[in-house]
């Protein structure tokens, strides 16, 4: 089954509202997640890497202030994508390594996000 | 040189073909590899996971590392059209438990498996 939840699925909304993707650990603590976006035809794209209790590590190019990661618990990290527009419209994914030291990376099931 | 490189396809082939898919990679220090097939509009799926060079079969899939020639393949025998979807090797120097580090990610390959 899955070891890495992710919600909502699928949101759609207007141009300048904010929204918030969840990521969460089943059954394992996870002290780090990735944050993905993959556009149509696209490989995934890492934007940013989630710390639990500290700042996110943001790739390059991608705008910490437009997507606001917090990762308030073991098994919890949010996006929130502020002030959308709709070229912010993609597939975002989480993924988050297993609970043992040599497991490999599992993804939650993406969110669709769609900006209009 | 791209740190990975993957044929995007598409790849389409008879229900009931051997599927070779396969990536090439130019970091030497690479030595944990991992396939994951994705679905339309889903995230990935982690199919199968190597540690250094040699196979691992898994049921119907086979994955093989050649670290020497820097070449990693997936087999997946008798295929079927539930095997359609876009196929993603990705491969890192070291495994932290999560303190550190990412995959590096093919930019994944179609398949279409039609009955």
């Amino acid at each position: 089954g899955a070891v890495v939840s992710q919600h909502p699925s699928r949101v759609i909304c207007k141009s300048g509202t904010s929204v918030k993707i969840e990521c969460r650990s089943l059954d394992f603590q996870a002290t780090t997640m990735f944050w993905y976006r993959q556009f149509p035809k696209q490989s995934l794209m890492l934007m940013a890497t989630s710390n639990e209790g500290s700042k996110a590590t943001y790739e390059q190019g991608v705008e910490k202030d437009k997507f606001l990661i917090n990762h308030a618990s073991l098994t919890l990290s949010t996006l929130t994508v502020t002030s959308a527009h709709p070229e912010d419209s993609s597939f975002y994914i989480c993924s988050a390594w297993g609970s043992s030291y040599n497991s490999p990376l599992h993804f939650g099931n993406g969110t669709r996000l769609t900006v209009t | 040189q791209k740190e990975v490189e993957q044929d995007p396809g598409p790849l389409s082939v008879p229900e009931g073909a051997i599927v070779s898919l396969n990536c090439t990679y130019s970091n030497s220090a690479f030595q944990y590899f991992m396939w994951y097939r994705q679905y339309s509009r889903k995230g990935p799926e982690l199919l199968m996971y190597t540690y250094s060079s040699g196979n691992k079969e898994d049921g119907r899939f086979t994955a093989q590392v050649d670290k020497s020639s820097k070449y990693i393949s997936l087999f997946i025998r008798d295929s079927q059209p539930s095997d359609s979807a876009t196929y993603l090797c990705a491969m890192i120097p070291f495994l932290y438990g999560g303190s550190q580090g990412n995959l590096i990610f093919g930019k994944g390959t179609k398949l279409s498996v039609k009955p």
